[in-house]
């Protein structure tokens, strides 16, 4: 079956501009994670959701990020008037029900801003 | 607040070693600890799951243990190859809707 995907893969543009990312998660996964990975350093946790509850949005590094999930599955995450140190890679993962769960990363969308 | 150390960041072996991956946690209240693959540019594969009442976990040629009480859980990986070259990262879920992430062993296996 399809696992999660995630597009672009890579993503380059100019610092001010806004990006969005979007993530496609495993078919009937409740629960969808955002993380980000900068260079050498490890997973740093962005916003969660779960079924139709509101997100946990305590990652989320400034109110220039921002997310939503639409219909219980595509999420779109969104960075508005970029900044350099915004260049990482951004993993989507999905889970069946949550945190219990194991979960299933996406390939990334590496960010690049100049 | 909880921590999660792997050690070492990084360690090469030849073929055929067996090796182990070590990982700690600060708070012992988890419900879970699971471990991760990533190669480069990739995303994570999941390898192992552990929950809080289990002792171990087996896959193949891997195997993981969990010591809930002293914060503690290793990765056993039997017969390296150099195709298990990768970064091998520990989670631990405590509730709510975070999983605390280690900053990885990156291992290279010498053919």
């Amino acid at each position: 079956g399809a696992g999660v995907s995630q597009s672009p893969s890579n993503k380059v543009t100019e610092k001010g501009k806004d990006v969005e990312l979007r993530c496609d998660p495993i078919s009937g996964h409740t629960a969808l994670y955002w993380y980000r990975q900068s260079l050498g350093q490890g997973l740093e946790f962005l916003i969660y959701f779960q079924g139709n509850s509101a997100p946990d949005k305590s990652g989320l590094p400034s109110d220039r990020f921002s997310a939503e999930r639409t219909g219980g599955s595509v999420s779109t995450l969104t960075i508005q008037r970029t900044q350099q140190e915004d260049s990482a890679v951004y993993l989507c993962a999905s889970s069946l029900r949550g945190g219990r769960d194991t979960q299933y990363f996406g390939p990334g969308t590496r960010l690049t801003v100049l | 607040k909880q921590e999660v150390t792997q050690i070492p960041a990084a360690l090469s072996v030849p073929e055929g070693e067996n090796l182990v991956l070590n990982c700690s946690f600060t708070d012992s209240a988890i419900y879970n600890l699971q471990w991760f693959r990533q190669d480069p540019g990739k995303g994570l594969t999941s390898l192992l799951l552990i929950q809080s009442s289990q002792r171990e976990q087996t896959s193949g040629r891997l195997n993981a243990s969990l010591d809930k009480s002293s914060g503690r859980s290793t990765l056993y990986i039997a017969a390296s190859q150099p195709g298990d070259s990768a970064t091998y990262l520990c989670a631990v879920y405590t509730g709510g809707f975070k999983t605390i992430f280690g900053a990885g062993t990156r291992l290279f296996v010498k053919a």
